[in-house]
């Protein structure tokens, strides 16, 4: 019972343009999401957040867009750097709850 | 260091045996978190500690998993008769409140991979 998906096992996208990573979640008791970033042999790195009373929240070059009737949310980074390249994981919780629920995963690779 | 430091990075061990994994927090944190995340896989919730005591065990797979945290600092995960299903990469994080508070950030160590042959 996979509640948090991430359909795109890998995105390719150009340096300079625009990465955009989607999720989609199933539990409609999540009221607060997460995305962390992964590099090889290194452990996740919190990114950015959202609670489920925003649709929209930015923080320099990322931003999370939230649409709650659709239980969907994307990560948009804008300009992509070859840095951006790593894998990408939603996360979910539940109101009062500590654990978090992760998807698979998506690759992205900036190409130069 | 100033992370999560978990030890050891690289485990390989023969089925059956017992294996402990170390879980050194960040200073001032008191909750601690096992996640397991297996090839192509997003880590899975293992066990929650809010101080020395395990609030969230409902992650663990089996009763051959256990894990501490005696003096709500260092955890061990214990996996006893380890089995081959068992392989995959054990993180550990930590934070200061917890996932509700502030931005629920919580600060991963790099993890235990563990080869079950």
């Amino acid at each position: 019972d996979q509640q948090v998906k991430q359909n795109s096992p890998s995105l390719s996208v150009q340096e300079g343009r625009i990465s955009i990573l989607n999720c989609d979640y199933t539990n409609s008791m999540f009221d607060y999401f997460l995305w962390y970033k992964k590099y090889p042999a290194e452990g996740p790195t919190f990114l950015i957040s959202i609670s489920s009373i925003k649709d929209k929240n930015e923080d320099g070059r990322f931003t999370v867009f939230l649409n709650k009737s659709a239980k969907h949310l994307s990560l948009h980074i804008v300009p992509s750097q070859p840095g951006d390249s790593a894998v990408y994981f939603c996360a979910a919780r539940k109101q009062g709850a500590q654990k978090l629920v992760f998807g698979q995963g998506t690759r992205l690779t900036i190409n130069p | 260091g100033a992370g999560v430091s978990q030890t050891p990075s690289n485990k390989v061990t023969e089925k059956g045996k017992y294996v402990e994994l170390r879980c050194d927090p960040i200073s001032g944190h008191t909750a601690l978190y096992w996640y397991r995340q297996s090839l192509g896989q997003g880590p899975e919730f293992l066990i929650y500690f809010q101080g020395t005591g395990a609030a969230d065990d409902s992650g663990l797979p089996n009763d051959r998993f256990f894990a501490v945290r005696p003096e709500g600092s260092v955890s061990t995960l214990k996996i006893q008769r380890t089995e081959r299903g068992d392989s995959a990469v054990y993180l550990c994080a930590s934070s200061l409140g917890g996932v509700n508070a502030n931005t629920g950030e919580l600060f991963f160590g790099e993890g235990s991979r563990l080869t079950v042959l």
